[in-house]
């Protein structure tokens, strides 16, 4: 079993506050990451495919790094807004190629 | 719209009965994925299916089984129903077969709510 490990477990922040998170996986037989972003009541939407170490990638406010050598991809959410309020799952591939999600980090921004 | 589409939205059913769940992958995708999440739990992976054939199993309890029909829909049987199988179930699909490509998501639909009585 796979170990894809997602801190904190849910997150306040004030609107305009930038903030961070972190999704932990195997470092071996790595093959691809997804973060998803999923709104309460809707289903999860893809935001990022990471493939290679040192990826960044950016969609608007939020950004993602990849660190494949030591297992670990950031999240960062910057001047976050109430609609940014949301579930935000990584997922890890590995050389199976099979898709394990981490259990998500809840994001509330309080206006 | 993902274009993934899942009926029913909500079902509701007592201890010990049978249901199928429903899903139409988006257009031109062969690949479809069934998820559970259940109170306070991440997305359980149950298992995949590529243009018909099993590909993947996951937590799949042994009171499920799905499959997928030539038109590339599927369902997911759920029988003997426990109230711990109340849980949200996804679908979801993708255009890949062996395994996901790295650039290649999972586009889900809205899921089913099933609550067990």
């Amino acid at each position: 079993i796979l170990n894809v490990e997602q801190s904190p477990q849910s997150l306040h922040v004030q609107e305009g506050d930038s903030t961070n998170f972190t999704c932990s996986f195997p470092s071996s037989n790595f093959y691809a990451l997804h973060w998803y972003r999923w709104e309460t009541a809707k289903s999860p939407e893809a935001l990022f495919v990471m493939t290679l170490n040192g990826d960044e990638k950016k969609k608007g406010r939020i950004s993602a790094t990849l660190n494949t050598k030591e297992g670990y991809s950031y999240l960062y959410i910057k001047g976050s807004q109430p609609e940014d309020s949301a579930t935000y799952l990584c997922a890890f591939i590995g050389s199976a190629r099979q898709l394990t999600f981490g259990s998500g980090t809840q994001l509330t921004v309080l206006p | 719209d993902s274009g993934v589409t899942q009926t029913p939205k909500h079902l509701i059913t007592a201890t010990g009965q049978r249901v199928t769940l429903r899903c139409s992958p988006r257009s031109g995708d062969l690949s479809v994925y069934w998820y559970q999440q259940s109170l306070d739990q991440g997305l359980q992976f149950l298992i995949q299916y590529y243009n018909g054939e099993e590909r993947a199993k996951g937590n799949i309890l042994e009171r499920f089984s799905a499959q997928q029909f030539p038109d590339l829909h599927s369902e997911l049987n759920l029988s003997s129903l426990e109230l711990g199988d109340s849980a949200l179930y996804f679908c979801a699909s993708s255009t890949r077969d062996r395994g996901l490509s790295g650039a290649n998501v999972l586009t889900f639909g809205a899921g089913s709510r099933l609550t067990v009585l």
